[in-house]
C-alpha cells in the first residue's frame, strides 16, 4: 500500500520549455502533497506544500510563478516548471500524505529534469 | 527551531558488519514524529519507520533496529549483518505540529556503502 506514482521519470528539453510533472497517490487519498528539489549529493529541499483544493504554500525563496503547483484532487498534484532554464535542472521529488503529523510521507520515484 | 543532524556524511563497512547511523534532533514541540527513509541509487525514497515522541519503545524489523532516546534527542538506526543491497543514502526526518502542515525537516543524510 501507499504507492505514489510520479511521471515522467526523466525529461530532457530545451531552454524556455515548460515542463509538467505529475504526482499521483494510487491507493490512498492524499490530503497533502509536497514537492521537493534535490541537488546531487544533497538533502531534499522542500519547495512547496499543497492541500487539495487550495493554493500551494511556497517555501521562502521559491518563485511561485516559476513553479506552478496544482492539487486538483485528492490523488493528483502537478508541478509545472515554466520557461525552464539550465539552472532549473535538478531532481524533483513529490510526496503524498494522508494527513496529520503521524502519517508518513510517501514519495514518488522522482523526476530528473535536464534543461539544455 | 527544528533541526535534524546526521553527523556521519559517509560510512563504509564490509558486508556482514553491523552499522549504526546517528540522528540527533532539536524541537520545541512536545508532540513530534521522527522518520527514517532509504534512498537507493535509483533515487526513490523508501519509508522505513515512524516514531511518535511519546513512544520510546525501541523497534526491530528484521535486520533493522531503531533506538529512540528522548533524553539525548536521538533516534539512531542500526543495520545488523549489513548487505550490499543496504548501500544507499539514509535520511532521518522530523515532523511536528508547527504551522499545521507537518512538514519534514530532513537531515543531510548518511551515505552507507557496504562492500562485498
Amino acid at each position: 500500500g501507499a504507492v505514489v506514482s510520479q511521471h515522467p521519470s526523466r525529461v530532457i528539453c530545451k531552454s524556455g520549455t515548460s515542463v509538467k510533472i505529475e504526482c499521483r497517490s494510487l491507493d490512498f487519498q492524499a490530503t497533502t502533497m509536497f514537492w521537493y528539489r534535490q541537488f546531487p549529493k544533497q538533502s531534499l529541499m522542500l519547495m512547496a506544500t499543497s492541500n487539495e483544493g487550495s493554493k500551494a504554500t511556497y517555501e521562502q525563496g521559491v518563485e511561485k510563478d516559476k513553479f506552478l503547483i496544482n492539487h486538483a484532487s485528492l490523488t493528483l498534484s502537478t508541478l509545472t516548471v515554466t520557461s525552464a532554464h539550465p539552472e532549473d535542472s535538478s531532481f524533483y521529488i513529490c510526496s503524498a500524505s494522508a494527513g496529520g503529523g503521524n502519517q508518513p510521507q510517501h514519495f514518488g520515484d522522482g523526476t530528473r529534469l535536464s534543461i539544455l | 527551531a527544528q533541526k535534524v543532524t546526521q553527523a556521519q556524511t559517509e560510512i563504509s563497512v564490509v558486508e556482514k558488519e553491523d552499522v549504526t547511523l546517528d540522528c540527533v534532533y532539536e524541537t520545541r514541540d512536545t508532540t513530534y514524529y521522527l522518520f527514517w527513509y532509504k534512498q537507493p541509487p535509483s533515487g526513490e525514497l523508501v519509508f522505513l519507520i515512524r516514531r511518535n515522541s511519546f513512544d520510546e519503545q525501541n523497534e526491530i524489523s528484521g535486520r533493522y533496529s531503531w533506538n529512540f532516546q528522548k533524553s539525548t534527542s536521538s533516534f539512531n538506526f542500526t543495520i545488523t549483518a549489513s548487505q550490499v543491497v543496504d548501500s544507499a543514502v539514509y535520511f532521518c526526518a522530523l515532523s511536528g505540529g508547527y504551522s499545521g502542515t507537518y512538514k519534514y525537516i530532513f537531515g543531510t543524510g548518511t551515505r552507507l556503502k557496504v562492500l562485498a
